[in-house]
Order: structure tokens, then C-alpha cells, then sequence
């Protein structure tokens, strides 16, 4: 059973438009929340994260929105560039197993210049 | 300073033959993790070594995998043998302790 769903699977935005990535989980004990972004032939990288302390985090044109009630984060590139063109996975770890995570689907991003 | 390494970058075997996997982490990093992601799905845990002792193997599939780490440096996982459905990436990670995980490029293993 997959723990995060992640959602579009892929994505097509026009250079300086808007990127939204969203997914759910259901598992409360859930308690960091990391996005990773992948560019082909690299591996997975850490791109931004967020505790459910917080409803949002912003690092740059990058933003994470978190709504605890709902169960579901998004990530959102603002002015998103050809070179944001990636794959993202969204991701979750519990809180007592620091080194576990699971992760979303992948949503493949294609930005149009 | 070099990042984490895995080799070789492709693999195309055939249905019940024997591959290794290896991953070199980052120079001092005890922690060491396998991944897998089947075509177009997630990305999952398979398991952890902290140095040389796996801590936590609750992801591997099946006893077709082994995985090592001798002397807590670099680790292989085997599979053997090898099953149609054990096609996809294979990523390895390392990190330091309680740090963000440093991921390798990946495996692409193509079972026939």
C-alpha cells in the first residue's frame, strides 16, 4: 500500500508560469516532509522540506504548503524556468524512524520555454 | 568532494541469472541506504546499514536480495536470480548521522 500519493504524474508549464505538485498521506505519525528533486541521470536530491508545525515554507521560487487537517502538502514553483525541468517526489518519514522514508510517485516536470 | 557512487550505471541481464549492484557513500557517512523505483512508481526503501550491520532490511522484497556492506564502506546488493519483475532503478544513498541523504545516480537493471 503506497503511503504518499502524489499527484499529476506529469506536468507541462510555460516559462514563468506556476508549478503545483500535490500529495496525501494518511499515516499521522508521519512528521517531516521533504520534496526531492531528480534530473535524468542524477540521482534524487533534497530540494526543500517542512515539519507539520508549519503551514508554509519558502526558500526562494520554491514554496511547500502543509495543511495538517487535510493531510496533504503541496509544492509550489513560482516563475518556474526550462531549468526547473526535473522529476519531483514528494516524500515522509515517522517520526521515531529517522532513516525511513517513503516516497510519492514522481511527477515529471516539463517547463516550455 | 565526491558524491555517492553506484555502479555499473545499466545492467540488462536475462531471467534467473546473478547481478551485483555496488554503491560507494560519501567518505564518512555510516549510514547507507538501497532504494528501489519500479517504472513510473515510487521510490522505495529496501534497506539500511549503520556501518557495517544492516539496521533495517523490513523493505527487501524477497530472499533473492543479499546485501553487504563489508568493513562499513562500500555495499552490493545481489540478486539472484534475477526476476522479470526486479526491473527498475536501484538507488543508493548515504548520509551522516541524522542528515539528509545523499543519493547515488542509480542502477538501471533491465531483467529479460
Amino acid at each position: 500500500q503506497q503511503q504518499v500519493k502524489q499527484s499529476p504524474q506529469s506536468l507541462i508549464v510555460q516559462k514563468g508560469g506556476i508549478s503545483i505538485i500535490n500529495c496525501a498521506y494518511e499515516n499521522t505519525a508521519f512528521d517531516y516532509f521533504p520534496w526531492y528533486q531528480q534530473f535524468p541521470g542524477k540521482g534524487p536530491a533534497l530540494l526543500i522540506a517542512i515539519r507539520p508545525d508549519v503551514s508554509e515554507k519558502k526558500e526562494g521560487r520554491f514554496t511547500i504548503s502543509f495543511n495538517k487537517s487535510a493531510k496533504q502538502f503541496s509544492l509550489h514553483i513560482m516563475d518556474s524556468q526550462p531549468g526547473d525541468s526535473a522529476t519531483y517526489f514528494c516524500a515522509a518519514r515517522i517520526e521515531n524512524n529517522f532513516n525511513k522514508f517513503y516516497f510519492g510517485s514522481g511527477t515529471k516536470l516539463n517547463v516550455k520555454p | 568532494e565526491a558524491g555517492v557512487t553506484q555502479f555499473p550505471s545499466h545492467s540488462v541481464i536475462e531471467k534467473g541469472q546473478t547481478v551485483t549492484l555496488r554503491c560507494d557513500p560519501i567518505s564518512g557517512h555510516d549510514n547507507l541506504y538501497w532504494y528501489r523505483r519500479v517504472m513510473g512508481k515510487e521510490i522505495k526503501f529496501l534497506l539500511h546499514f549503520v556501518k557495517e550491520s544492516k539496521q533495517d532490511e523490513s523493505g527487501m522484497p524477497n530472499n533473492r536480495f543479499l546485501a553487504e556492506r563489508t568493513g562499513g564502506t562500500y555495499s552490493t546488493l545481489k540478486v539472484q536470480p534475477a526476476e522479470l519483475e526486479d526491473s527498475g532503478v536501484y538507488f543508493c544513498a548515504s548520509s551522516q548521522e541524522k542528515s539528509p541523504q545523499f543519493f547515488g545516480p542509480g542502477t538501471r537493471l533491465t531483467v529479460l
